[in-house]
Parts: C-alpha cells; structure tokens; sequence
C-alpha cells in the first residue's frame, strides 16, 4: 500500500449514470490531485487541489466534478459520460508541489458503455 | 505547451543485463526531474528524483543522469531484473517541484529471464 487508496477499483458505467470515485491519502499531504491515462498517452493533469481548495482545472469537460471535502479526501463525480471517457483513473498525494514527487493510489480502471 | 517525451517505446533486456531508459525534455526552465516505475494493475511509484544543479544521483541499482545541455535525461538499471519489467516515466517540474509535474509518454521495459 501506498498510503493513498483508491475506490473502487473497476468501473463500469452507462453513458447516462452518475458515479463517484473516492480517493484518500493517510499521509498527512496537502495537496491532491487527479489524473487520467489513457493509452499510449502521457498522464494528464486534471485536477489540483491544495489545501482542499482547487487551484488548477486543465480544461476539464464539466461531466467530471471534483470535490475535496478536506486535505485527506478527494472525489471525482461523473455523470453523462462518453467511451471515450474510458481510462485508469489515477489519483495522487503530495507536500503541495512536488519534492519527493508525488504518490498514487493504483487507480481506477473506468469503462463507459 | 512544453512537453515530456522517452526517445523508445519499449526495451528488451535479458536478466543481468543493464538498462538504460532515455527521457528528452523541452522545457529549459524545468529544475527538478523524477523517475517513476509503473507496474501492470498499479499507480505510478517514486524511483528516484535529480535536481537541475546535479547531473548524477545513484540510488540501490538505479542511477539518474541528467545533461541539461541537451535536455536529456536517463535512467540506468544495473543488473535488471524480471521484477524491474514496468513502464517508466520521466517527470519534469519547475520551481524546484512547487509547480505540478509534467509526466513523458513512459517506456515499457521487459526483462526476460
């Protein structure tokens, strides 16, 4: 274990359900953030979160909605998905930037049929 | 914007052998730089990171190179093992890993017995 647990860790959804994905991190970090990777592509940066305040938002379609009730939590809730929404969704902890890196949970492997 | 990216894809080594995995970096103004280790089923895992005022760091097996003259950065893995088979992700950032990390494509290495 790495210290930041994912669940569930599959999924697989319709296009017209709501979901949430649940990250939390028992390291004391206090900034989260979420990732997608798809394949053959590199991780891209979705959300951040320090403080449990969002400071960055990559252009993120608005069918996916993070919420980060304090600094050990962190959700991601989907609604009217796409296919091509179908990816490993990483969540990953850190000391609000980056010495030591960050650490991820193992994800969550999403399908949207 | 400015990008990660690993020069091979995938690379084969038979067990004992030593790896070298190359990452190229555009961003000239990146000043920290970490090696990640992703196994099948898992999240990424912290290897080993280099300041931009480094250009060598060893760790237990591993060893990071970086020359900032070419934007060029590479991990060595000295007597590979059938357990260091994963795709590996270089990572950039600046402000010293205060700003959020940019992550390469990642390379897959496959160790054969």
């Amino acid at each position: 274990e790495t210290g930041v647990t994912q669940t569930p860790r599959h999924l697989v959804m319709g296009m017209t359900n709501k979901k949430s994905l649940k990250c939390e991190q028992h390291l004391g970090h206090n900034a989260m953030y979420w990732y997608k990777q798809s394949a053959k592509k590199p991780l891209e940066l979705m959300f951040v979160y320090n403080f449990k305040e969002q400071t960055e938002n990559n252009s993120v379609p608005s069918r996916f909605s993070p919420e980060c009730p304090n600094s050990s939590h962190l959700f991601l809730h989907l609604h009217t998905l796409q296919p091509e929404d179908s990816a490993l969704y990483l969540c990953a902890s850190s000391y609000g930037g980056g010495e030591g890196g960050y650490t991820f949970g193992s994800g969550t492997r999403l399908t949207v049929v | 914007g400015e990008s990660v990216g690993l020069h091979l894809p995938t690379l084969s080594v038979q067990e004992g052998d030593n790896s070298i995995i190359n990452c190229a970096y555009s961003n000239s103004a990146s000043d920290y730089f970490i090696w990640y280790k992703q196994e099948s089923g898992k999240g990424p895992q912290f290897i080993i990171d280099i300041r931009s005022n480094m250009d060598k760091r060893q760790g237990q097996r591993v060893t990071v190179l970086l020359n900032k003259t070419v934007k060029h950065l590479s991990l060595q893995i000295a007597a590979t093992q059938p357990g260091d088979s994963a795709v590996y992700f270089c990572a950039e950032t600046l402000n010293s890993g205060y700003s959020t990390l940019t992550f390469g494509k990642g390379t897959m290495l496959l160790v054969s017995p």
